[in-house]
């Protein structure tokens, strides 16, 4: 069956341009969840949402980092105005009731 | 704030068994899971403990002492393709519905 599907896989972009990165969750999962791994890190917890309500976005570094998810499946994480710190691999996890988050492949973001 | 402690690295033998530790400090507890994560990949769920005791699942083992603020995945029988990361992470609210505290994970090379 279909797991979490991220894209792009690998991002290159200019500082200060804006990236768009797409999280296509495993299909009828309520929950969706944003997270950010450096290298030789864990993930950090960026956002959540249920259904299409954005529950938890205390993870979020800064107003440049945006997430949004329309009609309560895929979602886009978004960041304007890019700067070096934000290279970094965004991944993204789904998940149902009483069951463990699982997650997409990442999407790798190389910020020149 | 919130503090999820694992060894950087660790090395075994094939064959053998090793015990990954964990320990944890944080503001609330609803479960503490094991995900492992091959370079470039997603992290795939291993174990879930939200009670105390050990839980057994084929080939890995994973403990929990709330008391103690401690954790361990135990691997037994090990094979090359247990080289990876293994990271520790505490749910704060919500079971496997809240969004994940991980710690920075331990990289196991597994030699021959």
């Amino acid at each position: 069956g279909a797991g979490v599907s991220q894209s792009p896989r690998y991002k290159v972009a200019k500082r200060g341009q804006d990236v768009a990165l797409r999280c296509d969750p495993i299909s009828g999962h309520v929950s969706l969840f944003w997270y950010q791994q450096a290298l030789g890190q864990g993930p950090e917890f960026l956002t959540y949402f249920q259904n299409e309500a954005q529950l938890d976005k205390s993870g979020l570094p800064s107003d440049r980092f945006f997430a949004e998810r329309p009609e309560g499946s895929v979602s886009t994480l978004k960041i304007q105005r890019t700067q070096q710190e934000d290279s970094a691999v965004y991944l993204c996890a789904s998940s149902t009731a009483h069951q463990p988050q699982h997650f997409g492949d990442g999407t790798r973001l190389s910020i020149l | 704030g919130q503090n999820i402690d694992q060894p950087t690295e660790m090395t075994a033998t094939e064959g053998a068994i090793v015990q990954i530790n964990c320990t944890y400090q944080t503001s609330g507890f609803n479960g503490l899971f094991w995900y492992q994560q091959h370079a470039g990949e997603a992290p795939t769920f291993l174990s879930y403990n939200v009670l105390d005791g050990l839980e057994e699942k084929g080939r890995f083992s994973s403990f929990l002492s709330r008391s103690k603020g401690y954790s361990y995945l135990l691997l037994k029988e090990l094979q090359m393709k247990d080289s990876a990361s293994y990271l520790c992470a505490v749910s704060l609210y919500g079971g496997s519905q809240g969004n994940l505290i991980f710690g920075k994970g331990t990289k196991l090379s597994v030699k021959p």
